[in-house]
């Protein structure tokens, strides 16, 4: 069974500070992707990125940076320089390897709040 | 590019009512489909999902059903209404395996 964990319900920081969006997951599967997607305050989810387990290296894409480490199962998101539009829900989620995507095991989401 | 609509918005029902979401997709072929729940302060909760015409997988067992009656359409369906079918809807398509999904702007249900 798959699990993903996203310990920190809520955080709040103030504009300009960085911020840590922490996951964990558990499977048993050897290869899986893991998928980072932002809901604002409108609804819909937005994809951010995915990755794949034989590919540990981290990225970058502007503000945001993302943290794979298989040896601890995590898939930590930061956010750099926060901003208020940052403000929103943000799911990790996992799916095995060679399966519909859409079908991926979601946390329960971090509520991020950025005051100005 | 591709698209995705999922109507309504907004939606508030008496228990005991029926129920039809309706989602499509547009500038693809063969997406596969998924309805998603999303409770309050919770994370996804996938629902249904549909790799081609007429099939249809149910992933936990409820009061609703879905049904693809064309490649790019997807329908959740209610034939009465409780009110723990209350929450947030969301349907997403995926262009197969290996890929994220996209999700459409969801359906805040209302089950009074």
């Amino acid at each position: 069974a798959q699990k993903v964990t996203q310990a920190q319900t809520e955080i709040s920081v103030v504009e300009k500070e960085d911020v840590t969006l922490d996951c964990v997951y558990e499977t048993r599967d050897t290869t899986y992707y893991l998928f980072w997607y932002k809901q604002p305050p409108s609804g819909e989810l937005v994809f951010l990125i995915r990755r794949n387990s034989f590919d540990e290296q981290n990225e970058i894409s502007g503000r945001y940076s993302w943290n794979f480490q298989k040896s601890t199962s995590s898939f930590n998101f930061t956010i750099t320089a926060s901003q208020v539009v940052d403000s929103a829900v943000y799911f990790c989620a996992l799916s095995p390897y060679n399966t519909n995507a859409g079908k991926s095991t979601f946390g329960d989401g971090t509520t991020l709040t950025v005051k100005p | 590019s591709q698209t995705i609509h999922q109507w309504p918005a907004t939606l508030v029902q008496p228990v005991g009512s029926p129920l039809s979401l309706e989602c499509t997709v547009e500038g693809t072929s063969n997406p596969n489909l998924y309805w998603y729940r999303q409770a309050a302060g919770r994370g996804l909760q996938l629902l249904f999902y549909s790799v081609g015409i007429g099939q249809i997988s149910s992933e936990v067992p409820q009061n609703l059903s879905a049904s693809r009656p064309q490649d790019r359409q997807f329908i959740l369906s209610s034939k009465k209404l409780l009110l723990s079918d209350s929450g947030f809807y969301l349907c997403a398509w995926s262009p197969g395996s290996n890929t994220e999904a996209f999700f459409g702007q969801g359906t805040r249900l209302t089950v009074v």
